[in-house]
């Protein structure tokens, strides 16, 4: 099974900071997914990538296959980006994704 | 209107009960997967369905059954509901291995 381990675990920064978030995992993937989950608590699927970057406005999520490490970088970060950012890859064994437990982040005016 | 419902939203049921946690999409996707959210824990796989013929056990599938009635519909019930399945449940879909889309959740009590 691929073990995903995100860090930090929480994290409080202010407004227009640069955020990343860092994603590493056991077991050589096919693709990385990243989720942002806000406080109702709907998941919403950021990126899926499987190699180099791939940005969305504000976001850009980058991955290295070779060193099994994916980051999450928000810039000029907005109260608004207050989530639980999840980084998740294909499940060994069963179909599915495995899911790294999460980031914390909030952003204060 | 979403593109994977999940009804309902909010239960509380008391142990020893019947039930049945629905999701409906209609992103004509194949793939669709139930998954349970705790915290401290982050979300873990319960059953998962390539079609509608097609039915798996995921990493926590104890306690749990799953019916997928049609392409669209794939149902979670609990058939005798306890406390430790206290959770957030989660419906996703996906086409193949591409990008996961996920309900909105139901956040289950059982007492």
């Amino acid at each position: 099974k691929n073990e995903v381990e995100q860090s930090p675990q929480n994290l409080t920064a202010q407004e227009g900071e640069f955020i990343t978030i860092n994603c590493s995992y056991s077991v050589g993937i096919s693709a990385l997914h990243w989720l942002q989950q806000h406080p109702g608590g709907g998941i919403v699927s950021l990126f899926m990538l499987s190699s180099g970057k791939k940005k969305h406005g504000r976001l850009i999520a980058t991955i290295n296959i070779q060193e099994k490490h994916s980051s999450l970088h928000i810039t000029a970060s907005h109260p608004r980006d207050s989530a639980v950012y999840i980084c998740a890859v294909p499940g060994g064994g069963a179909d599915g994704l495995t899911f790294g437990k999460g980031t914390h982040l909030i952003i204060q005016p | 209107d979403a593109d994977v419902t999940q009804t309902p939203r909010n239960r509380i049921t008391k142990t020893g009960k019947r039930i049945m946690l629905e999701c409906s999409q209609t992103k004509g996707h194949d793939r669709m997967y139930w998954y349970r959210q705790d915290p401290g824990l982050g979300l873990r796989l319960i059953y998962y369905s390539f079609d509608v013929k097609d039915i798996n056990k995921g990493e926590i599938s104890d306690g749990y059954s799953v019916s997928r009635q049609a392409q669209a519909k794939f149902s979670l019930s609990l058939e005798s509901a306890i406390p430790n399945q206290t959770a957030l449940y989660f419906c996703a879909t996906s086409l193949g291995r591409g990008e996961a889309f996920f309900g909105q959740g139901t956040r289950l009590t059982v007492v």
